[in-house]
Formats: C-alpha cells, sequence, structure tokens
C-alpha cells in the first residue's frame, strides 16, 4: 500500500501562503494524487488531484515533484474559514483484479490565526 | 450540500447490537465509498461498490457487510457492535469505478455504541 504521511498540525497567520507536504515513497504508477479538506463533523471536500508536475485551480495549487514520492498542497492567502483538516489521498491501483485500496494520510490540522 | 444523503444521522445502540446505515448517492453517481473515522484512527477506507458490485475492499472487519441496490443506494451492516465501532461513518460517491475520481462525501452517521 502507498503509506502516506503528513503534519500532524501547521498554524499559519491569516493572508499568508501555507504548503503541507504529503510524502509517500511507495506510489505507484498508476496512482493519483488527491486532497481533500475536512471540516468538524462533516464529510471531506475535495479540493485538487494531480498526477505529476504541478496543477491549480481557483482554490489550491499542488506540486508534484518529478519522482513523485511526495506532493506540496499550497493555499494561497489562507483565511480563517481555511481552518480544517486537510488529507492527502493516494490511489493504489492493483491491475490484475480491479482491487483499489484507497489510503488516506493521517491528515494535518492546519489552524488559521487573525 | 454534496448531494450524497446518509440516514441517520445519529445512532446510539448497545454492544452486541446490529445496526443499518444508509446512503443514497449523487445522481449519477455508480460509485458508493463507505468510510469509517475514529478519533485515533482517522480516515478509514471500508469498501467501495460500483453498479451494485463490490469493487474493492479495505480494512473492513468481518462483522460488517454493505451491499448496492440496484437503485444505486447503499447500505452498510455493522453486527455484533463492540464499543471501539463507536466512530463516524461517511459515504461518498463518484462518477466512475476508479477511487481517484472525485468523491463526494454525505454528512456522515455518528455511531455511538454503549
Amino acid at each position: 500500500l502507498a503509506k502516506t504521511t503528513q503534519p500532524i498540525s501547521m498554524d499559519s497567520y491569516e493572508g499568508q501562503e501555507v504548503n503541507i507536504t504529503c510524502s509517500h515513497n511507495n506510489i505507484a504508477t498508476n496512482d493519483y494524487i488527491t486532497w481533500y479538506q475536512q471540516f468538524p463533523s462533516q464529510g471531506p471536500r475535495f479540493i485538487i488531484q494531480g498526477y505529476k508536475t504541478k496543477v491549480t485551480n481557483e482554490v489550491a495549487s499542488l506540486f508534484i515533484p518529478a519522482d513523485r514520492k511526495s506532493s506540496t498542497l499550497s493555499l494561497p492567502r489562507v483565511s480563517l474559514s481555511d481552518t480544517a483538516v486537510y488529507y492527502c489521498l493516494v490511489g493504489e491501483v492493483v491491475l490484475n483484479f480491479g482491487n483499489e485500496k484507497l489510503t488516506f494520510g493521517t491528515g494535518t490540522r492546519l489552524t488559521i490565526i487573525p | 450540500d454534496s448531494g450524497v444523503t446518509q440516514t441517520p444521522k445519529h445512532l446510539i445502540t448497545a454492544t452486541g447490537q446490529r445496526v443499518t446505515l444508509r446512503c443514497s448517492p449523487r445522481s449519477g453517481d455508480l460509485s458508493v465509498y463507505w468510510y469509517q473515522q475514529s478519533l485515533d484512527q482517522g480516515l478509514q477506507f471500508l469498501i467501495q461498490y460500483y453498479n451494485g458490485e463490490e469493487r474493492a475492499k479495505g480494512n473492513i472487519l468481518e462483522r460488517f457487510s454493505a451491499q448496492q441496490f440496484p437503485d444505486l443506494h447503499s447500505e452498510l451492516n455493522l453486527s455484533s457492535l463492540e464499543l471501539g465501532d463507536s466512530a463516524l461513518y461517511f459515504c461518498a460517491s463518484s462518477v466512475g469505478r476508479e477511487g481517484h475520481d472525485e468523491q463526494y462525501f454525505g454528512p456522515g452517521t455518528r455511531l455511538t455504541v454503549t
């Protein structure tokens, strides 16, 4: 399984750029990297997904180096409402059996300070 | 609102009992995923169904079972409940069958076993 490792927690001030890194040393060739955001007592919500290099959408950027053993979620100019837990998800596909194992990271609790 | 509905919202039951959690996916989504989230275990993938068939299995106990019906709603059955089964149970859905597809999470069912 592609085990993932993230920092347990991070603090940042409003208006700053926040970068959260996820390590996934055993990532497989067919795996995508997906990040989710979760507020207390709510289901996770999709933020961004990538396979390699850089992906950007209206809320975040995702940087993936050439070896794909890590990825960095970048949140520009955070606000108090970005306080949440951020999960890195790596999907592993076992092609022979079509059996996909999904591995969520432990999550990073991001706290934005006014 | 993700479009995924889960019932009930809260469930309190005693050890040894059996419960059924229900999930209705977003309209048009064929995949349903079940996750367990407890305080000390993070977000754990349990099982995935795609168009009525089991597609992937994660850390699902033998006391737990699930199914997806022809109308695509899904039920997660938990039996011989133990105190350690107390957790938030999330259902998610996606259009395709690949785990890396964007998943839309429901609000969750909070199960308390006493």
